[in-house]
């Protein structure tokens, strides 16, 4: 079982709709949570980290849930400048060094 | 956010020789990262470089593939090594700051290679 697993969509759609989607995780220890977007041939941004409490970034809004070991990321109101991938990361402190586990990635396209 | 930057963005190289990755941050940083992107894939780290000590690498990267330097604290390199056409692939450095309530790591623009 891969440490951080996505959907990989794509997910299509409509402009102005709204899109969620989710990211497993296998380690519980796992100490703190993002998604970063990354747009076509280039590097990965940060997009948000993810709070405990769920935490809401304009039209981004994140969830931990610590017991099923997922996170979510809703996107209200979506826009053309949407679409990209996003990518769900794990981060570790381990005594080997802290670590970010990468999941796959979700594609969305937004549509007009 | 720090700002990243890295030499060459891209290159073509020729399979059995070697490329020399250059990472340069505008501020001072205690760990710096190395990631490799394979087309279609998601990020895998290579190895932490920390600044006067050997760089510690995940399980898959052996030093005498991927030897990495990180003289100071603004600066560090990745070779790769005796290149074959797998190793094609985006290779990207990145560095950790303190956010508010985490550590984030943000990331340079990639080196783009291609082994023929």
């Amino acid at each position: 079982r891969k440490e951080v697993e996505q959907d990989p969509g794509p997910f299509n759609v409509p402009e102005g709709a709204t899109v969620a989607f989710n990211c497993t995780y296998s380690n519980s220890a796992s100490q703190s949570f993002f998604w970063y977007r990354q747009d076509c041939r280039k590097e990965p941004k940060l997009l948000m980290s993810v709070y405990s409490s769920g935490n809401e970034d304009g039209r981004f809004t994140a969830q931990l849930n610590r017991a099923s070991q997922y996170i979510s990321l809703l996107i209200r109101d979506s826009k053309l400048s949407d679409s990209a991938t996003y990518l769900c990361v794990v981060y570790m402190i381990k005594a080997a060094g802290n670590k970010l586990t990468f999941g796959g990635g979700t594609r969305v396209l937004v549509k007009p | 956010s720090a700002v990243i930057s890295q030499k060459p963005s891209r290159d073509i190289c020729q399979r059995g020789t070697s490329l020399t990755i250059q990472c340069q941050v505008d501020s001072q940083v205690t760990m710096m990262f190395w990631y490799r992107q394979q087309p279609g894939q998601s990020l895998t780290l290579i190895a932490t470089a920390n600044q006067g000590s050997e760089a510690t690498y995940e399980s898959g990267f052996v030093i005498d593939k991927f030897p990495i330097s990180r003289p100071n604290l603004t600066f560090s390199t990745l070779t790769v090594s005796n290149m074959s056409p797998e190793d094609s692939s985006i290779y990207l450095c990145s560095v950790e700051d303190p956010g508010q309530y985490y550590n984030e790591q943000f990331f340079g623009p990639g080196t783009r290679l291609t082994v023929l």
